[in-house]
């Protein structure tokens, strides 16, 4: 059984940068696609940026480009995104999900950024 | 970017009824879109890719339609557990994008 277990959310000032987990297991990490994806009550669900199986090729969103920064670890079946000079509107739950030709197939449970002085 | 309209936002029905939730794309996307279901307190969970493919273990009374700009998700027979909120999703290109989603309630 897939499982997907995202940590290091909390509170952050804005400027602040904080660097998220994703623990896989249940699956052969190293030929799955990644990607985050945030939801905020206000704006639901946007995908924030994915990473190739191995990790040679990312993309972004526009509004994070330069800012986050997607990378894994295949030996340890981690996934990890990096933020940086973090703004209010960064404030989301930000989950993990295994991407199989885009479709996002299995997702983490979330974790809480709060991007607030 | 690729904007999904949703529609309805949301909408309140009855056990065993027939629900229809269609998802517009600003531009042709094929057959690159998901669907998700998210029930509260939970993440999304896939219910269809590829507009009209199955997911194992979804119940059969989810399905999907539709290519280029207009796609649906039909739940048949609805149940009470099928109150969450719906989403679709493009993955033609990049930014993957999503609807505003559809809340149903049951009554």
């Amino acid at each position: 059984q897939v499982q997907l277990v995202e940590s290091g959310g909390g509170s952050v000032n804005p400027g602040g940068s904080v660097r998220l987990s994703c623990a896989a297991s249940g699956l052969f990490f190293p030929a799955y696609y990644m990607s985050w994806v945030r939801q905020t009550p206000g704006k639901g669900l946007q995908w924030v940026a994915n990473i190739s199986q191995t990790g040679t090729d990312t993309s972004y969103t526009e509004s994070v480009r330069g800012r986050f920064t997607i990378s894994r670890d295949n030996g340890r079946n981690l996934l990890f995104l990096h933020l940086a000079s973090l703004r209010v509107e960064d404030t989301a739950v930000y989950y993990c999900a295994t991407e199989h030709w885009g479709a996002l197939d299995n997702w983490g449970q979330g974790t809480l950024v709060t991007v607030s002085s | 970017d690729i904007v999904l309209t949703q529609s309805p936002d949301f909408q309140s029905v009855t056990p065993k009824e027939i629900v229809t939730i269609t998802c517009r794309a600003s531009q042709s996307i094929g057959s690159n879109l998901h669907w998700y279901q998210q029930k509260p307190e939970e993440s999304p969970k896939l219910l269809i890719k590829f507009a009209s493919q199955s997911i194992s273990g979804v119940p059969s009374r989810f399905s999907g339609s539709g290519f280029g700009t207009d796609f649906t998700l039909t739940i048949n027979s609805l149940e009470a557990e099928d109150a969450a909120v719906y989403f679709c999703h493009q993955t033609t290109s990049l930014p993957y994008t999503f609807g505003q989603g559809t809340k149903l309630e049951i009554k």
